[in-house]
């Protein structure tokens, strides 16, 4: 069965730290894989998208890694804010019928 | 990134009834989704939209139950039909796989809120 596993469940860290959350996959044959954002009773806004040709990316302060080898993705914040309060989703795409499973999420609070 | 309109963002309905939720994406998409988020939980796919035909369901969803359509390349609905307390989820619409790009990045609607009394 392929499963996509979140690890911390929950994360407080004060104004300005580094956030790192993981997610990890069991079956490393993956398409793509994406981080998505949900702010509480919402939809979810994408975050990244990385291909499974690709290490890494970038946007802004948000940088997602990718080791298909480990079955491991790492979401980096930069200097977290308040506004990055929220819970932070991964998802995976096993196969090219463009379905997605997800982890449980990550839900962050960043401290003022 | 593809703009998706669903509606309504929240309702509250009596056990028994029944509530279609709609989906409007602003380009032609190859597939769309039907996902339940029971509160606290992670997204569970209900079904695949198929344009012009019969929707997939995932194991443990019926058609019945969550009737389906998708008349074109943009628009989807969603019934959840006799309702009951344990439907009172959220409810999201997603798109993937715009007709004009190569992309297969996965965009989201803001979700509907359904809560059964």
């Amino acid at each position: 069965k392929q499963e996509v596993t979140q690890i911390p469940a929950a994360l407080s860290v004060p104004e300005g730290e580094n956030l790192v959350l993981n997610c990890s996959f069991t079956d490393s044959a993956i398409y793509n894989l994406q981080w998505f954002r949900q702010d509480p009773g919402k939809g979810l806004t994408s975050l990244l998208l990385i291909q499974s040709s690709q290490r890494e990316q970038t946007s802004g302060r948000l940088n997602a890694s990718l080791d298909k080898s480990s079955g491991r993705s790492t979401l980096y914040i930069a200097a977290s804010q308040p506004g990055d309060s929220a819970t932070y989703l991964c998802a995976v795409r096993f196969s090219n019928d463009y379905k997605l499973s997800f982890g449980a999420g990550t839900t962050v609070t960043v401290r003022a | 990134s593809a703009v998706i309109s669903q509606k309504p963002s929240r309702d509250i309905c009596q056990r028994g009834t029944s509530l279609t939720i709609q989906c409007q994406v602003d380009s032609q998409v190859t597939m769309m989704f039907w996902y339940r988020q029971q509160p606290g939980q992670s997204l569970t796919l209900i079904a695949t939209a198929n344009q012009g035909s019969e929707a997939t369901y995932e194991s443990g969803f019926v058609i019945d139950k969550f009737p389906i359509s998708r008349p074109n390349l943009t628009f989807s609905t969603l019934t959840v039909s006799n309702l009951s307390p344990e439907d009172s989820s959220i409810y999201l619409c997603s798109v993937a796989g715009r007709v004009t790009e190569a992309n297969t990045e996965a965009f989201f609607g803001q979700g509907t809120r359904l809560t059964v009394v």
